[in-house]
């Protein structure tokens, strides 16, 4: 069974870059079937997608963060990885990692399963 | 950005009844929608792909329809476990957009 773990701090300085890592564990995260996608959720709000990765590296980034997302992936460790930098208050949430899967071409995907999440707030 | 809108924002509905959840997006997504449950503090959970089809595990009281703009979420006869919120997703175009959710409580 496929299971996702999100680390990384639970608290980050504004003007700071925030560090997530996600442990697959169960299946390989270089199988060419999937992306490996984050999300995340702020305090009591609905849902944001940051950006995803092909286990090659190829990745899409909404374009709202694309200015200070990078993803990336470690095969060698079964992991891929959230850095966002210059953070504010508003950058505080619940960050989901999660497989993408879908239909066999990059559109028509859905998320299954997600990590648990991990809180992130952003503060001095 | 392709806008997803649900309506309505919350229901209060009874153990026992039928349910249904709109989800419209702002341009045609063909039948590229799905829909996740969520319960406080845990992650989403997918329910719905493509529309219409129905997840490995999930109770067949769930089902989905729709395409184009306009898609439903229907739970045949609710059950205590199922109040939570509900959220549609559009996976058409860049960037994924999700609605704003659907909030399912007790009457």
């Amino acid at each position: 069974q496929l299971q996702l773990q999100e680390s990384g701090p639970g608290l980050v300085k504004p003007s700071e870059t925030l560090s997530l890592t996600c442990t697959v564990s169960g299946g390989s995260i270089s199988s060419s079937s999937y992306y490996w996608g984050w999300i995340r959720q702020p305090p009591g709000k609905g849902l944001e997608w940051i950006g995803n990765i092909y286990y090659s590296g190829n990745t899409y980034y909404n374009p709202s963060l694309r200015s200070r997302v990078t993803i990336s992936v470690d095969t060698s460790k079964n992991q891929f990885s959230l850095k966002l930098t210059s953070v504010t208050a508003a950058d505080t949430a619940v960050y989901y990692c999660a497989r993408q899967l879908g239909s066999g071409t990059y559109y028509n995907q859905w998320f299954d399963p997600w990590g648990q999440g991990t809180l992130v707030s952003v503060s001095s | 950005d392709i806008q997803m809108t649900q309506s309505p924002s919350s229901l209060s509905a009874s153990v026992g009844d039928r349910v249904t959840v709109s989800c419209r997006a702002s341009q045609s997504i063909s039948s590229y929608l799905n829909w996740y449950q969520q319960k406080p503090g845990k992650a989403p959970k997918l329910l719905i792909y493509a529309a219409s089809s129905l997840q490995s595990g999930v109770p067949s009281r769930f089902s989905g329809s729709g395409s184009g703009t306009d898609f439903t979420l229907t739970i045949s006869s609710l059950q205590p476990e199922d109040f939570a919120t509900f959220y549609c997703q559009q996976s058409y175009n860049n960037p994924w957009t999700f609605g704003q959710g659907t909030k399912v409580e007790i009457k």
